[in-house]
């Protein structure tokens, strides 16, 4: 069974600061897809980024980006010029390519943006 | 678009209750449905998924059932509420077929067994 670990339960910056959260997986097959998730203290569950295993381009989506190291089975998320409003928790999610379509997430990381 | 429902936001039930949590998608046929839970404000963990009605599958032993009485309508079960089952429940959905389907997620329930 696929596992998702982030190794960071919290991290805290300073407002207009680059963060890094990282994410690592374990997995046999070779395709299959990468997803970050942030749940604000709304708790509503929001897709930041994803990104496909066979593509080696690096997602982006405007302030967040992703470095994919497949072989190294890492993918961490930048937050660049962070916001007061990137403050939350935020997951790493894994999601198989064969079986059932569900996802497979790690504990999180607490994020925090002080100003 | 798609949008998903879930209610209630806010249950606090005793031990010994039932349980009905409801969840319903609009915009989209044949959804795949979840039922998550978050404990402690940490990871989610999958409880049940459905691929079509009465196609539901569970992923841990537990004291829930899920139920998929039409095409875009997913209930969470419990005949009797333990102590343990207090969490955040979150439904979700995906495009059937598509891998590249992220999951969209309901707003939650809060359940508080007292």
């Amino acid at each position: 069974a696929q596992t998702v670990t982030q190794s960071q339960p919290e991290m805290s910056v300073q407002e207009a600061e680059t963060v890094t959260l990282s994410c690592t997986y374990d997995t046999s097959e070779n395709n299959y897809y990468l997803f970050w998730y942030k749940q604000p203290p709304s708790r509503q569950m929001i897709l930041v980024i994803r990104q496909e295993a066979y593509k080696q381009q690096n997602a982006t989506e405007n302030r967040f980006s992703v470095n994919f190291q497949k072989a190294a089975k890492s993918f961490s998320l930048k937050i660049s010029d962070s916001q007061l409003g990137d403050t939350a928790m935020y997951f790493c999610a894994f999601m198989s390519t064969q079986g059932a379509q569900k996802l497979v997430f790690g504990q999180g990381t607490r994020l925090t943006i002080n100003p | 678009s798609q949008t998903i429902h879930q209610w209630p936001a806010t249950l606090v039930q005793p031990v010994g209750s039932p349980l009905s949590l409801e969840c319903t998608v609009e915009g989209t046929s044949n959804p795949n449905l979840y039922w998550y839970r978050q404990a402690a404000g940490r990871g989610l963990q999958l409880l049940f998924y459905s691929i079509g009605i009465d196609q539901i599958s569970s992923e841990v032993p537990q004291n829930l059932s899920a139920s998929r009485p039409q095409d875009r309508q997913f209930i969470l079960s419990s005949k009797k509420l333990l102590l343990s089952d207090s969490g955040f429940y979150l439904c979700a959905f995906s495009l059937q077929g598509s891998y590249n389907s992220p999951l969209h997620f309901g707003n939650g329930t809060r359940l508080t067994v007292t």
